[in-house]
């Protein structure tokens, strides 16, 4: 398995502000991904981070409104930009390990935009 | 990508066993079928993977009939910290290929 560790946990932003969120897994891994779960509903996809290139974003999710970065096979960061009361949510990143053969989930990032 | 459904919710009292059925009638040759468990403001925790016929960990049991167009994840003998959300998906586990994509999952309430 893999350990993936977020930070922030948690957060209280500002309407129009910008947050990074930082993901750092313990081991090198193929596949990193993001995810959003807003309350009460289930885990959507908001993009695949590639390493050393841009991310692949799902419909529904844009580069300007979520930029990631991913500089190497450890780590990965998700921004939520300009953020409105919409972006309240808990952000997951999560690793694909070749070891064992499914995702891993971070503990998430909860944020409250006011 | 193979599109699951699962009951909303369920209820147990503690010490039954539980298994909750997921449907995924158009599951392709290389997917496998992975269960996650996830506890209210945490992200979800994988429990077990298979492909057929039955799979079984220190936590749970998952059973794959042969047309593999549904299974069935059993928890034996529940407890009070079982409830939880418990999400069904299905996809190939190939690095790089489509990512696992979550349906609704299944609330589990566990009850004294």
């Amino acid at each position: 398995s893999a350990v993936i560790s977020q930070k922030p946990s948690r957060d209280i932003c500002q309407r129009g502000t910008s947050l990074t969120i930082q993901c750092q897994v313990d081991s090198q891994v193929t596949m990193m991904f993001w995810y959003r779960q807003q309350p009460g509903q289930s885990l959507t996809l908001i993009a695949t981070a590639n390493q050393g290139s841009e991310a692949t974003y799902e419909s529904g999710f844009v580069i300007d409104k979520f930029p990631i970065s991913r500089p190497n096979l450890t780590f990965s960061t998700l921004t939520v930009s300009n953020m409105s009361p919409e972006d309240s949510s808990i952000y997951l990143c999560s690793a694909w390990t070749a070891t064992g053969n499914t995702i891993y989930f971070g503990e998430g990032s909860w944020l409250t935009v006011v | 990508l193979a599109k699951t459904t699962q009951p909303i919710s369920m209820d147990s009292y503690e010490g039954q066993e539980v298994n909750i059925t997921c449907s995924h009638n158009n599951i392709a040759t290389n997917d496998y079928i992975t269960w996650y468990q996830q506890f209210p403001s945490q992200g979800p925790r994988f429990i077990i993977q298979g492909y057929k016929t039955k799979v079984t960990n220190e936590v749970a049991s998952l059973f794959i009939p042969a047309d593999r167009k549904s299974s069935t994840l059993s928890l034996p003998r529940v407890s009070l910290s079982d409830t939880a959300v418990y999400y069904c998906l299905v996809g190939d586990r190939s690095p790089g290929n489509t990512p696992l994509v979550f349906g609704k999952g299944t609330r589990l309430s566990v009850i004294a």
